[in-house]
């Protein structure tokens, strides 16, 4: 079975663009969750989709944004960007039912902020 | 407030011998803990996971021990080889329907094993 994919893998962008990232889970997942890697902070929750709805949020500003597809694929996008928005953003995908309802990552994308 | 903490930035340990990375907690509210290697220019990948009202999990190399009086985890890999040389992240699952998909990790744990 395939795995999480995610693109594009790099990306380079300037303040004050947005962005808009592309995660595939894997073959009859229905949840995807999003986070964002940096150096000082770790790995933080952004949003999590199911069945084309956002079920549960964490602690971003609203220029972080996501959507999900019938086919449960699903976009992040991050508007008007400034340089601390520079990070590895990761995907996972579960089957999104009960606990413990193991996430599966894709390889990340990375975006540079100039 | 950094509710999952993985207090040893790095480890160290000898092809063959037992690898112990530990987490603390702060919150009492997770009903899951996670284990997820990961490589550079990689995602994580999960590795184990134990419910807390488990004490203990184990899967081949891999056993994970939760102390929920102390709010500490710890994985053990036994014995250790060196493409276990990674960086290692604990993880926790708030429980209740309203913390779906979200996981809280630690700060990672970079494991390196000598040949």
């Amino acid at each position: 079975k395939a795995g999480v994919t995610q693109t594009p893998r790099y990306l380079i962008k300037t303040r004050g663009q947005q962005v808009t990232l592309s995660c595939s889970p894997i073959s009859g997942h229905r949840s995807v969750s999003w986070y964002q890697q940096t150096p000082g902070q770790g790995l933080q929750f952004l949003f999590e989709y199911f069945s084309e709805t956002q079920r549960n949020k964490g602690n971003f500003p609203g220029r972080f944004s996501g959507r999900q597809f019938s086919n449960s694929r699903s976009e992040m996008n991050v508007s008007t960007l400034e340089l601390g928005d520079s990070a590895l953003y990761l995907c996972a995908s579960s089957l999104g039912g009960v606990p413990p309802d193991t996430q599966y990552f894709g390889p990340g994308t990375r975006l540079t902020v100039l | 407030d950094q509710q999952v903490k993985q207090n040893s930035p790095s480890l160290s340990v000898q092809e063959g011998r037992i690898s112990i990375l530990n987490c603390d907690y702060t919150n009492s509210m997770f009903d899951y803990f996670l284990w997820y290697k990961k490589y550079p220019a990689e995602g994580p990948t999960f590795l184990i996971s134990i419910s807390s009202i488990k004490d203990k999990n184990e899967d081949g190399r891999f056993t994970v021990f939760l102390n929920k009086s102390a709010k500490h985890l710890s994985l053990h890999i036994v014995p250790s080889q060196p493409g276990d040389s990674a960086v290692y992240f604990c993880a926790a699952r708030p429980a209740g329907s309203g913390n779906t998909g979200k996981l809280i990790f630690g700060q990672g744990t970079t494991l390196q094993v000598k040949p």
